[in-house]
């Protein structure tokens, strides 16, 4: 059973630019979490999308937006990028929405966004 | 007040010995408690998840909680130089928002 599949695995634009990230979650899994990954701040919630509708929502500005297709899979978009989004950007996908209960999030490999 | 507190470290055990892992969180409404192991360079994967108070153990690895206290630990019997790694702790909120702390970096010495 394949993973949580993210592309591109690294990139690099400058201030000013956008820059949009895939994620395909695990088959049959229909919630998608994006998180950003700083050594500072550590990993902070972004977004769920689950049957493609956005659930929850975290302190992101909305420069951040994303969004879900029909098959699950997931894209997220950063426009008018600054050097402070530099980050790894990871990926999970559940089989059940987030504020369903216990659940368990699969983490992708990650795409590392480098702005320069 | 961070959501989830986690001292960074590094915490450095020698092979063989027990690793403990400590987390503080804020939210007296969260029902839900995560350790996630993350190698250098990879993605996090779910290692232990525990909802009630207590312990809950898994091979090597013993999950505890205290929820009057606010604070989930992670002990790691006889570890091993491949458990070297970062370890997230991730609480669930009773807002349902899942929260993750910075990591505490383990380095085990051979």
């Amino acid at each position: 059973k394949a993973g949580v599949t993210q592309t591109p695995r690294y990139l690099i634009k400058t201030r000013g630019q956008q820059v949009t990230l895939s994620c395909s979650p695990i088959s049959g899994h229909r919630s998608v979490s994006w998180y950003q990954q700083t050594p500072g701040q550590g990993l902070q919630f972004l977004f769920e999308y689950f049957s493609e509708t956005q659930r929850n929502k975290g302190n992101f500005p909305g420069r951040f937006s994303g969004r879900q297709f029909s098959n699950s899979r997931s894209e997220m978009n950063v426009s008018t990028l600054e050097l402070g989004d530099s980050a790894l950007y990871l990926c999970a996908s559940s089989s059940r929405v987030w504020a369903s209960g216990a659940n368990v999030l699969t983490f992708g490999a990650g795409s590392r966004l480098t702005v320069l | 007040q961070k959501e989830v507190e986690q001292n960074s470290g590094p915490l450095s055990v020698p092979e063989g010995a027990i690793a403990s892992l400590n987390c503080t969180y804020s939210d007296r409404g969260s029902q839900s408690f995560f350790w996630y192991r993350q190698y250098s360079g990879k993605s996090p994967e779910l290692i232990m998840s525990i909802y009630s108070n207590g312990d809950k153990e898994d091979g090597r690895f013993t999950a505890q909680l205290n929820k009057a206290s606010q604070y989930v630990s992670l002990l790691i019997r006889d570890s091993q130089p491949s458990d070297s790694a970062t370890y997230l702790c991730a609480v669930k909120t009773g807002a349902n928002n899942l929260f993750f702390g910075t990591g505490t970096r383990l380095t085990v010495i051979p």
